[in-house]
C-alpha cells in the first residue's frame, strides 16, 4: 500500500529563517512519483514540484529547495529565508506509475511571522 | 478561464437538503476527482472518474454520489446533506495520476 506521512502538523518560524518540512513516503512501486502542492489562506492547491523516483537530484527554485532520499524514503522542502507570503498548507504527494490517483499526506500549516 | 471550475464557491444549506457541486474543465483530460478537506485528516478521495462510463468510489463515498455527464463535466451530489459533511471540496483532473492533478478554487459547504 501507499503512504506519505507528514508529522508536522504546524510550524511557526519568524521571517527570515529557514524552514523544513517533512515528508515520508512508503510504496512498493519502484517506479514513483512524488509531490509538493501549495494551499495559501484563499484556499486553492498550487502545484510546486514533481519528482520521479529515479532523478534524486536535488531541486532548487529561488528560495525553494526539495532534497529526495529514496534511502530514508523522503521528500523533503525547504524554504531559505522564509517571507510571510510563504505562509501556507504545504501537501506532499505520492503516486505510482499504474495507479489511479495520489495519495496526499495530511499536510503542514506553516506560519510565517514578520 | 481557469482550466478546472467549482460552482459555487461558497454555499450554506440545511440539513437534509439535496445539493450540487458542479465542476467542469477545459484541459481534455479524461480522468476527474472530488475530494474534500477536512483540518488535520488532509485531502480524502470521495470518488473519481476515469470517463463517463466509469465511476469508482474512493475512500469516502458514503453519502455522496456522482455524475459525469460528459468527458468535461462531474457532478458531485449529497443526497441528503448532515454537518459532518461541512468541509472543503476540490475537484480535480489529469490525464495520468502520475502527472499530478489540476485542482479547482475548492467549494467551501456549510451544512447547518
Amino acid at each position: 500500500a501507499q503512504k506519505v506521512t507528514q508529522a508536522q502538523t504546524e510550524i511557526s518560524v519568524v521571517e527570515k529563517e529557514d524552514v523544513t518540512l517533512d515528508c515520508v513516503y512508503e510504496t512498493r512501486d519502484t517506479t514513483y512519483y512524488l509531490f509538493w502542492y501549495k494551499q495559501p489562506p484563499s484556499g486553492e492547491l498550487v502545484f510546486l514540484i514533481r519528482r520521479n523516483s529515479f532523478d534524486e537530484q536535488n531541486e532548487i527554485s529561488g528560495r525553494y529547495s526539495w532534497n529526495f532520499q529514496k534511502s530514508t524514503s523522503s521528500f523533503n522542502f525547504t524554504i531559505t529565508a522564509s517571507q510571510v507570503v510563504d505562509s501556507a498548507v504545504y501537501f506532499c504527494a505520492l503516486s505510482g506509475r499504474n495507479t489511479d490517483k495520489l495519495i496526499f499526506g495530511t499536510g503542514t500549516r506553516l506560519q510565517v511571522f514578520p | 478561464d481557469a482550466d478546472v471550475t467549482q460552482t459555487p464557491r461558497n454555499r450554506i444549506t440545511k440539513t437534509g437538503k439535496r445539493i450540487m457541486l458542479e465542476c467542469s474543465q477545459t484541459k481534455g483530460h479524461d480522468r476527474m476527482y472530488w475530494y474534500r478537506q477536512d483540518p488535520g485528516l488532509g485531502l480524502r478521495l470521495i470518488y473519481y472518474s476515469f470517463d463517463v462510463k466509469d465511476i469508482n468510489k474512493g475512500e469516502i463515498s458514503d453519502g455522496y454520489s456522482v455524475s459525469r455527464q460528459a468527458q468535461a463535466k462531474f457532478s458531485l451530489s449529497l443526497e441528503s446533506a448532515i454537518p459532518n459533511q461541512t468541509a472543503l471540496y476540490f475537484c480535480a483532473t489529469s490525464d495520468a495520476a502520475f502527472h499530478g492533478y489540476t485542482f479547482g478554487s475548492g467549494t467551501r459547504l456549510t451544512v447547518v
